[in-house]
């Protein structure tokens, strides 16, 4: 089944302490992407990569970093987190810019 | 750079009664436009999409939208809404010319749709 995973779904954490979100895609997808959604701001594009090795800032990328080692997988990783990174986060991925892009479940975080 | 506003941030109906949900977009220049629905606890899933050609797209489950480029707009219509369409809808674009990486979302709009 073609689909996009992200671990873990539920995380509380504290200030601080470091983290990484996971993602995986199964469909050999040229790119991919975070976001972060917040209530009454909709999704904001945290960071995107159009292939191995290649990343790229989206809109609010300050705190966090991602890698792109493999062409499957694209993690999210929080060094120091903080209270303002609480959110809802959503790995995407897409084969080519006019195609549709696949959603992982999420991953609710939150640092306390 | 691309910005997407959606009018309305939530849209209340009774069922079987018609909706428009709204999107406008920021460039005159070619884009690329989506629909993406999310279902309470759930991620986004496409609906539907403009690329190129009849400006009037369809998705499976009754939704239309009609990509009008002089206004810049790329409203969402139902004629006769149910109860499972209660969900929060997202309008965003992606310009061909850009970034490749880039999909902009609008705020979204959560729809109501009430017995």
């Amino acid at each position: 089944e073609a689909q996009v995973t992200q671990n873990p779904r539920y995380l509380i954490t504290v200030t601080g302490k470091k983290l990484t979100v996971t993602c995986s895609q199964n469909m050999n997808h040229e790119y991919m992407s975070w976001y972060r959604q917040d209530p009454g701001l909709g999704l904001r594009q945290i960071y995107y990569s159009m292939n191995v090795e290649v990343t790229d800032k989206g809109d609010v990328p300050e705190g966090y970093k991602v890698s792109r080692k493999e062409k499957r997988n694209f993690p999210l990783i929080l060094e120091s987190p903080s209270p303002n990174q609480t959110s809802l986060y959503f790995c995407a991925s897409r084969y080519q810019q006019a195609d549709t892009q696949y959603f992982g479940p999420g991953t609710r975080l939150t640092v306390l | 750079a691309q910005s997407v506003t959606q009018l309305d941030s939530q849209v209340p109906v009774f069922e079987e009664a018609p909706v428009e949900l709204r999107c406008n977009y920021s460039s005159s220049v070619s884009v690329y436009l989506f629909w993406y629905v999310q279902y309470p606890n759930q991620g986004l899933q496409l609906l539907l999409k403009y690329l190129s050609g009849s400006t009037l797209v369809e998705s499976i489950n009754g939704f239309e939208a009609e990509f009008n480029k002089s206004q810049t707009s790329f409203h969402l219509r139902k004629p006769s809404v149910h109860i499972s369409d209660t969900a929060e809808y997202f309008c965003a674009v992606s310009d061909p010319g850009g970034s490749q990486g880039n999909l902009i979302f609008g705020k979204g709009t959560k729809l109501s749709v009430k017995p």
